[in-house]
């Protein structure tokens, strides 16, 4: 049974850094995997989507890479903003079921 | 605007009654599926529609039931509501496996 697990649950950066948040899967039979972002109280905007034939997908500041051999993707936000503040989801999507999520990486950023 | 419209935003209900939640997408995606967020924050498929024909169902207990009349639109009815239906209520679609899902603003059920 595929699990998604993401690290770190929570993270605290100023203003200007560059980060990494991390995903990981157990089984690599997969279509795609997907970044989403969900703001207190609201829904989830999709932010990129890797298919399992791709290495990368970036837009804007934000770069995502995905090594499906290993189970694990990355998501790289550059330069930071208050306005980045979020949680990160990550999502496999699979034959015969619907997206998988991960617990989602909370991000802080302070101006 | 295209989007997917999930009705209500609020529900709260008391223990043992009967509520509905609305979605519709006017994408054109033939896949609609409902999602629930616990209080952990942790997002589990619920049901999930394809044209009309429920293609998952992920062991919810059978007081939950799905309605789809056409494609566009994926109600949710609950019956004899309980404490732990208290959750956050995803409405999403898509074209289906290996694309992009579409999600809804969510609806925050709240059991009393």
């Amino acid at each position: 049974k595929q699990e998604v697990t993401q690290i770190p649950a929570a993270l605290s950066v100023p203003e200007g850094e560059n980060l990494v948040l991390n995903c990981s899967f157990t089984d690599s039979a997969i279509y795609n995997l997907q970044w989403f972002r969900q703001d207190p109280g609201k829904g989830l905007t999709s932010l990129l989507l890797i298919q399992s034939s791709q290495r990368e997908q970036t837009s804007g500041r934000l770069n995502a890479s995905l090594d499906k051999s290993s189970g694990r993707s990355t998501l790289y936000i550059a330069a930071s903003q208050p306005g980045d503040s979020a949680t990160y989801l990550c999502a496999v999507d699979q034959a015969g079921t619907a997206l998988i999520f991960g617990k989602g990486t909370t991000l802080s950023v302070s101006s | 605007d295209t989007a997917v419209s999930q009705t209500p935003k609020y529900l709260v209900t008391q223990m043992g009654n009967d509520k509905s939640i609305k979605c519709e997408q006017n994408l054109g995606h033939d896949t609609m599926y409902w999602y629930k967020q616990d209080s952990k924050k942790f997002l589990k498929i619920m049901f999930s529609y394809n044209n009309k024909e429920l293609i998952i169902n992920e062991t919810v207990p059978n007081r939950f039931s799905p309605k789809s009349p056409d494609k566009a639109h994926l109600n949710l009815h609950i019956n004899s509501l309980e404490l732990g239906d208290s959750a956050v209520y995803f409405c999403a679609s898509s074209h289906g496996t290996g694309s992009s899902y579409t999600f809804g603003s969510g609806t925050r059920l709240t059991v009393v």
